[in-house]
């Protein structure tokens, strides 16, 4: 099973504020990692597929990037309405995995 | 509009069974995979199963192995997760989401709560 490792498990942010969140794969993955916000009481929702292909209809200050083991997930210029868990995936092989989850709070 | 929605939850006791649905519509149902992710209370995202377009390929993480089922009704654009020998562990959210070739988990259903509790 492919394990992913976010970093950091919380982080506490002011509006404007630049966010990088990592995620490392336990081997190489490729490409084949892909972000998504969870709000509380909401489904989650895709933000990056496949590393760094922006999601249709995701705000331009929402990037993705890495290959391999090491991915990032950056928000420039943070929203109050940002403030949500960040959870990466994995979709290279079987059984599918998620990371731990990152929960982004805005001070 | 792409809508997926699932049913079925409820409280059940240890051992007990139950069976998710998740209606899907706004899209062509017959040519994508279809997934179960679940999320305890508090926890994380696991996914849980899978199953290809034409019904005929299955997956299923190691803990729900031998006890879940997952199936579809391409007539009835509806797939579902048969769940028996249901343990306290397996107490959670469960969320039906779909995958293409080109993206996955690209529109997730609102969730249906499934508690096992004596």
């Amino acid at each position: 099973e492919i394990v992913l490792t976010q970093s950091p498990d919380f982080q506490s942010v002011t509006p404007k504020e630049k966010v990088t969140i990592t995620c490392r794969a336990s081997q190489s993955i490729g490409s084949s990692l892909h972000w998504y916000q969870q709000k509380p009481d909401q489904s989650p929702k895709l933000l990056i597929k496949f590393a760094s292909q922006s999601f249709s209809g995701v705000p331009s200050r929402f990037s993705g990037s890495g290959s391999g083991t090491d991915f990032t997930l950056t928000i420039n210029s943070l929203e109050a309405e940002d403030a949500a868990t960040y959870y990466c995936h994995q979709s290279r092989s079987l059984p599918w995995t998620f990371g731990q989850g990152t929960k982004v709070e805005i001070k | 509009e792409v809508q997926l929605v699932e049913s079925g939850g409820g409280l059940v006791q240890p051992g007990g069974s139950l069976r998710l649905s998740c209606a899907a519509s706004g899209f062509t149902f017959s040519n994508y995979w279809m997934h179960w992710v679940r999320q305890a209370p508090g926890k994380g995202l696991v996914w849980a199963s899978r199953i290809n377009p034409d019904g005929s390929d299955t997956s299923h993480a190691d803990s729900v192995k031998g006890r879940f089922t997952i199936s579809r009704d391409n007539a009835k654009n509806t797939f579902y997760l048969q769940m028996n020998s249901l343990r306290v562990e397996d107490t959670a959210v469960y969320y039906c989401t779909r995958c293409s070739d080109f993206v996955c988990y690209d529109y997730w259903g609102q969730g249906t709560l499934v508690t096992v509790s004596s």
